[in-house]
């Protein structure tokens, strides 16, 4: 089955630096890589996602990258601020098929991100 | 529009002891998943349901089971329940095919067992 590994496990950056997360996958068939964000006792959040059809994607200050022949993908985070602060989830899978869905995620172990003031 | 609710939030078993989550997935949503998530890990899929069928099942064992109801909620059994069941349960729902595929976490029934 599929297999994700995430690094580093803690990271801790200066508000308004930049923050990078990375990720690699094991199963090439896997076409769908979202990332979420997980505040303490709350829920995973997305906040942003990936099909393998593209190599980039960007929103506001939160960019995702796919490297499909290397099987590797990273969430850069620009002008952090403690708001961001959080463990941040990279996840796999196939979507599509009957359901359409990616419901079979796998998730990697999780990066807790700490912005300081 | 409600999100994903799932009851009870907190529990507390002891070992032997059998328990049953509930979900109800956002209106409109035909599949719902359940996953596992550790203390300091990331979440385990366990079940996804699609239209009242099992579509996947996780590595866990028999002890669990799901099904889905026809308005689209979803029970989570777990039976014998072990000291490492204690966890986090969540439960996400996701739409029709053809859409962007996003699933839609609860906040999850955090288990404890004793």
């Amino acid at each position: 089955g599929e297999n994700v590994e995430q690094h580093p496990s803690t990271l801790s950056v200066q508000e308004g630096d930049s923050a990078v997360i990375k990720c690699t996958y094991s199963d090439s068939a896997s076409n769908y890589f979202p990332w979420y964000k997980q505040e303490l006792g709350k829920r995973p959040q997305l906040i942003i996602d990936i099909r393998s059809n593209v190599g980039e994607k960007k929103d506001q200050r939160i960019a995702v990258t796919l490297n499909k022949t290397a099987k590797h993908f990273s969430l850069h985070i620009t002008e952090t601020q403690p708001e961001d602060s959080a463990v941040y989830f990279c996840a796999a899978s196939i979507a599509g098929g009957l359901t359409g869905t990616a419901s079979k995620l796998t998730f990697g172990t999780g990066t807790r991100l700490q912005v300081t003031l | 529009d409600a999100g994903v609710t799932q009851s009870p939030t907190h529990l507390i078993k002891t070992r032997g002891q059998h328990v049953t989550l509930r979900c109800s997935p956002i209106s409109g949503h035909k599949s719902v998943s359940w996953y596992q998530q550790v203390l300091g890990q990331g979440p385990q899929f366990i079940f996804q349901y699609y239209e009242k069928e099992e579509r996947g099942r996780g590595n866990f064992p028999d002890r669990f089971s799901a099904r889905q109801f026809p308005n689209y909620s979803s029970e989570l059994n777990v039976n014998a329940l072990l000291l490492g069941d204690s966890a986090l349960y969540l439960c996400a729902s996701s739409g029709v095919p053809g859409n962007t595929g996003e699933l839609f976490f609860g906040e999850g029934s955090r288990l404890t067992v004793l």
